[in-house]
């Protein structure tokens, strides 16, 4: 069964500064996606970046940035100029191209950021 | 674009009763998925509904089922709940199938059973 691990259950930034959160998964797939997922105290999960396995290049949205190690199955996700907006639970998630509608995620790491 | 939304919001029932709660997809999304959170075992996938056939399903017991209709409105419903069925229940839609359709998540449906 596929796994996707949180090691940070707590991360705090100050404002304007860079985090890096981490998240290992287990898999014997070739075929498959990486997500972050933001949660913030709305509870409304937002999609923050996402990340093809088959692709080498590691995925940039603005401020949001991963490093993908496939070898390693670790899927890190970095901040840069942390902003208080940023503030939230933070999910890693998994899905086998063929787990249709199926999302496997981590236990979460709640993000503080300081002002 | 309306967003996915969720009814009721927020809802309290007794052990023994049974629930059922509504999910509506953005425009144009065939594939409905549910998920449960709780803070012991984080989110959890239930079922995924597609075309009108439930296409995937997780390890939950047959207490938990769900449906989706042809306009692709999906419900789930608990039967004889019980406390620890008590969670944030999240349904979220996508526009087709496969790993690489981002799944558009609602604001959920938080039951409590008492």
């Amino acid at each position: 069964a596929q796994t996707v691990t949180q090691s940070q259950p707590e991360m705090s930034v100050q404002e304007a500064e860079t985090v890096t959160l981490s998240c290992t998964y287990d898999t014997s797939e070739s075929d498959y996606y990486l997500f972050w997922y933001k949660q913030p105290p709305s509870r409304q999960m937002i999609l923050v970046i996402r990340q093809e396995a088959y692709k080498q290049q590691n995925a940039t949205e603005n401020r949001f940035s991963v490093n993908f190690q496939k070898a390693a199955k670790s899927f890190s996700l970095k901040i840069s100029d942390s902003q208080l907006g940023d503030a939230a639970m933070y999910f890693c998630a998994y899905t086998r191209s063929t787990s249709y509608g199926k999302l496997t995620f981590g236990q979460g790491t709640i993000l503080t950021v300081h002002p | 674009k309306a967003g996915v939304t969720q009814t009721p919001r927020y809802l309290i029932k007794t052990r023994g009763q049974q629930v059922t709660l509504s999910c509506s997809p953005i425009s144009g999304h065939r594939s409905v998925s549910w998920y449960q959170q709780t803070p012991g075992q984080g989110l959890q996938f239930l079922f995924e509904y597609f075309s009108e056939t439930q296409r995937n399903k997780g390890n939950f017991p047959g207490r938990f089922s769900g449906r989706q209709f042809s306009n692709s409105r999906s419900e789930m419903n608990v039967s004889t709940l019980e406390l620890g069925d008590s969670a944030l229940y999240l349904c979220a839609s996508s526009l087709g199938r496969g790993g690489l359709n981002e799944q558009f998540f609602g604001p959920g449906t938080r039951l409590t059973v008492l």
